[in-house]
């Protein structure tokens, strides 16, 4: 398996609270991103790193900014959670145009 | 409109039967594609890559069709152990080679 670790891999939390996931590959990849994915929208880009301190936004990126400041750790912050934002959150490390390989997921709940 | 088309099902189909789930997508640039198994509640996993002359791996079968810009895989004499949500990926390259994702088919094999 890929050395892909995801924290914490539970959440609970309030609305209108500040939440950081983390991300941490020991693959060394160049690439690293963030999905979400709820029922009946598939997996869906939040944000992706394709550098230390190169990020861009994906599909559904408001509410959400990243951090990357080693290649090892890519975070997530909901700078306030909303209800909405309720989802399973998946980190991934790619290469390129080959497949990309997954951390075990995030289930955060805002209450 | 979603990139990434696929029917949802779910198939219910008996232990040893062969089964077979469509995906189609919409960017005709599309430069790698894949077949990833998702089970209950975990992260996604790369089943198998798709090449445009189909390749095979076991009891799988991919195939690639760029001019109709259709993907399909076949399972050959279904195990229980295949009960699993497939996602049909592609990617286009684009997003820092992100990946775009079907919203999934559900597979259930009975005894």
């Amino acid at each position: 398996d890929a050395g892909i670790t995801q924290s914490p891999r539970h959440k609970v939390t309030e609305t209108g609270t500040p939440v950081t996931l983390r991300c941490h590959q020991t693959e060394n990849h160049r690439y690293m991103y963030w999905y979400r994915q709820d029922p009946g929208h598939g997996l869906r880009l939040i944000h992706y790193s394709y550098g230390v301190k190169d990020t861009d936004k994906g599909e559904v990126s408001d509410g959400y900014s990243v951090s990357r400041s080693k290649t090892e750790d890519f975070l997530l912050t909901l700078e306030s959670a909303t209800s909405s934002q309720t989802s399973v959150y998946f980190c991934a490390i790619g290469l390129g145009l080959n497949e990309q390989f997954f951390g075990p997921g995030t289930r955060l709940t805002v209450l | 409109r979603k990139e990434v088309e696929q029917d949802p099902g779910p198939f219910n189909v008996p232990e040893g039967a062969t089964v077979a789930f469509n995906c189609t997508y919409s960017n005709s640039a599309s430069q790698s594609f894949f077949w990833y198994r998702q089970d209950c509640r975990k992260e996604p996993k790369l089943l198998m890559s798709v090449y445009s002359s189909g390749n095979e791996d076991g009891r799988f079968t991919a195939q690639l069709n760029r001019a109709s810009q259709y993907i399909s895989l076949l399972i050959r004499d279904s195990k229980l152990s295949d009960s699993a949500t497939y996602l049909c990926v592609v990617n286009i390259g684009n997003s820092g080679y992100a990946l775009n994702f079907g919203k999934g088919t559900s597979l259930l094999v009975t005894p």
